[in-house]
């Protein structure tokens, strides 16, 4: 079982929909989550973090579920810009050292006019 | 203004030939780390370093080697002995004042391509 795992997609939406995606992770002890965007041939920016039961930016709203161990990311009023793949990354590390964000393969999204 | 840069954006490798990928960041961050990304998949770790003179290899290590002489700086070699090289280099950084809570910063990447 792999530690993220996300539907890779693709989601073709109308600009305007409100569309979410999920993601699940295998260690019940992750304690921090991330959502982040990825333009076509550029870097992964962090987009969104979640450290306790949800965040809210705008449009975007991110939701975590412990019991379930998924977290989601809701897009609503969907712009032609929002079209990028959406990476889902956990924090399963202890107190210290690196190395303890493991990351999805992303979920690709286009907003279709 | 604060961030990571990797140079260069473009790397063409000949055949036998070993090249190296600069990333550099000045946001006093104490761990870096090296991923490989191929078309439509996901990043796989290659070496990782959390402080100065120390490194450890990643889930695709062969091939490679880095070196952690600065904090500021963990440049990347793609040695003749890795067969499949071409792909998207991303280089990345994180704080590590709460390993529990840290999230990475990605620099823009170098393309290498294999001629």
């Amino acid at each position: 079982r792999k530690e993220v795992e996300q539907d890779p997609g693709p989601f073709n939406v109308p600009e305007g929909a409100t569309v979410a995606f999920n993601c699940t992770y295998s260690n019940s002890a992750s304690q921090s989550f991330f959502w982040y965007r990825q333009d076509c041939r550029k870097e992964p920016k962090l987009l969104m973090s979640v450290y306790s039961s949800g965040n809210e930016d705008g449009r975007f709203t991110a939701q975590l579920n412990r019991a379930s161990q998924y977290i989601s990311l809701l897009i609503r009023d969907s712009k032609l810009s929002d079209s990028a793949t959406y990476l889902c990354v956990v924090n399963m590390g202890d107190q210290t050292g690196a190395n303890n964000l493991f990351f999805g393969t992303g979920t690709r999204l286009t907003v279709i006019p | 203004d604060g961030g990571i840069t990797q140079s260069p954006k473009y790397l063409f490798r000949k055949e036998g030939q070993n090249v190296t990928l600069s990333c550099e960041q000045n946001l006093n961050h104490d761990a870096m780390y090296w991923y490989r990304q191929d078309p439509g998949q996901g990043l796989r770790l290659i070496y990782y370093s959390q402080i100065v003179n120390d490194f450890q290899k990643g889930d695709i290590a062969e091939g490679y080697s880095v070196s952690r002489e600065k904090k500021e700086s963990f440049p990347l070699t793609v040695t003749s002995a890795q067969k499949n090289p071409t792909a998207f280099y991303l280089c990345a950084s994180s704080a590590l004042y709460n390993a529990r809570e840290e999230t990475q910063y990605f620099g823009p990447g170098t393309r290498l391509l294999v001629l």
